[in-house]
This record gives C-alpha cells, structure tokens and sequence, in this order.
C-alpha cells in the first residue's frame, strides 16, 4: 500500500513570498488532515477534510493560509504571504474514516522563511 | 491551552532499560490514545494506541498503560535498544478523528 505522498520535501522562500505544499493520500481514505510542526513541538492541526468538505479549520490562520480538496482526493496548502514564523514541517495525514482510526503520515516538507 | 501534556522532554537510557513517557489529558471526550514515533526527516507514525475501556495493552516491548480516573497515560518500553531512540509523541483524540499531540519526548538509549 502507497503511503500518503508530499511534494515538495524542502522549500525556501524570502518573507512575503507565496509557497504551495501537495498531498495525495492514501487511496480510499476520505480524512485528510493538514499539521504544521515547528522545531521542537508536536503537530499542531492546521485544517481537517472529510472527503472535499472542512470539518474543522480552526487553527488555520485564514488571512495567509488557504486549503482545498478538490474532488475529495489530492489537497493543496497555501501560503500567501509567508511570514518567518510559518518556518515548520508541514505535515500531511489521511486516515480511512472519521471516527477513532490511525491517521497516517506523509514525509513532510519543511519551510524555511528567510 | 494544551490539550494534551508530555513529559519529560527528553530522555536518555542505557541499552536494555525501561522508557517511561507520561501524557496527561483535560477533555473527557477523548476515546483514542495512540503514541506515534517519529525518526528525523520522517513524518510520525503510529507505535502502539489504547481505547479507554481497557487499562493497558502490549505489543511487543511496547505497553500502554492508561488511568482514565487520573485522566493519565504512559508508554513503556521495555528493553530499551538504540533503535529505539526518536522523539515519541502520545495524542488523543475525540469522536471526530481531532487529533492533539503532546510537545514530544526525545528518547536517547545509550548502547
């Protein structure tokens, strides 16, 4: 079974800057979760997917960041603009329900804003 | 405010010991407490989790052991190998597949 795929694994950008991050998920997965994970702390959930639909984007901070789901498969993280402190690992995980089931994690990519 | 706290921070055991690594919970409505392991350069990946309807499961050197009056959790391993050295994270969860992670432990095993 193919694991959950990210693209980019390393990105550098100037403050200011935009930055989009890639995910596929498992096949047949329908939660796809986006974290951000800086240096030293543990994932933090950025925005939650049930299928295309949002269930939860309360951490997402709206002004800058942007996610979509299109067709309930791949998703797309944006940052516009970057600030330094969005420097993190920005982990994508799907799992295969809702309720109470392994979240499976991509390799992450790592932003550096400079 | 910190759903979920972890400690210690960091950890560092000689080969063939016992690792403890504690989490503390606030919000009864989690159900699922998985512990994920994650090497540098590698997203985390699932280790060992527990429902709360049991008080603790093994698989292999590794055990959960859960007090769900305390609102408390706690990896062991057991016979600890260099291997095993990576940052743990212990997480909950609620109906909603929300997940919370802990700050994360550091785990060293000297050989």
């Amino acid at each position: 079974e193919a694991g959950v795929a990210q693209s980019p694994r390393y990105k550098i950008i100037e403050k200011r800057q935009s930055v989009a991050f890639w995910c596929n998920p498992i096949s047949g997965h329908a939660t796809l979760y986006w974290y951000q994970q800086i240096l030293g702390q543990g994932p933090k959930l950025l925005i939650q997917f049930q299928n295309n639909g949002v269930v939860d984007d309360s951490q997402l901070p709206k002004d800058r960041f942007s996610a979509e789901r299109l067709k309930g498969v791949d998703s797309t993280l944006k940052i516009q603009p970057a600030k330094l402190e969005d420097s993190a690992v920005y982990l994508c995980a799907s799992s295969l329900q809702v309720s109470n089931t392994e979240a499976f994690f991509g390799q992450g990519t790592r932003l550096t804003v400079v | 405010q910190q759903q979920v706290k972890q400690s210690p921070q960091s950890l560092i055991v000689q080969k063939g010991g016992i690792s403890i690594i504690n989490c503390a919970y606030e919000n009864t409505a989690f159900d699922y407490f998985p512990w994920y392991q994650q090497f540098p350069g590698k997203g985390p990946a699932l280790l060992i989790a527990i429902r709360p309807d049991v008080s603790e499961k093994k698989e292999g050197r590794f055990t959960i052991s859960f007090n769900k009056s305390a609102k408390q959790f706690s990896l062991h391993i057991m016979d600890s190998q260099p291997g095993d050295s990576a940052t743990y994270f212990c997480a909950a969860s609620n109906s909603f597949n929300k997940f919370y992670f802990g700050s994360g432990t550091k785990l060293n095993v000297k050989p």
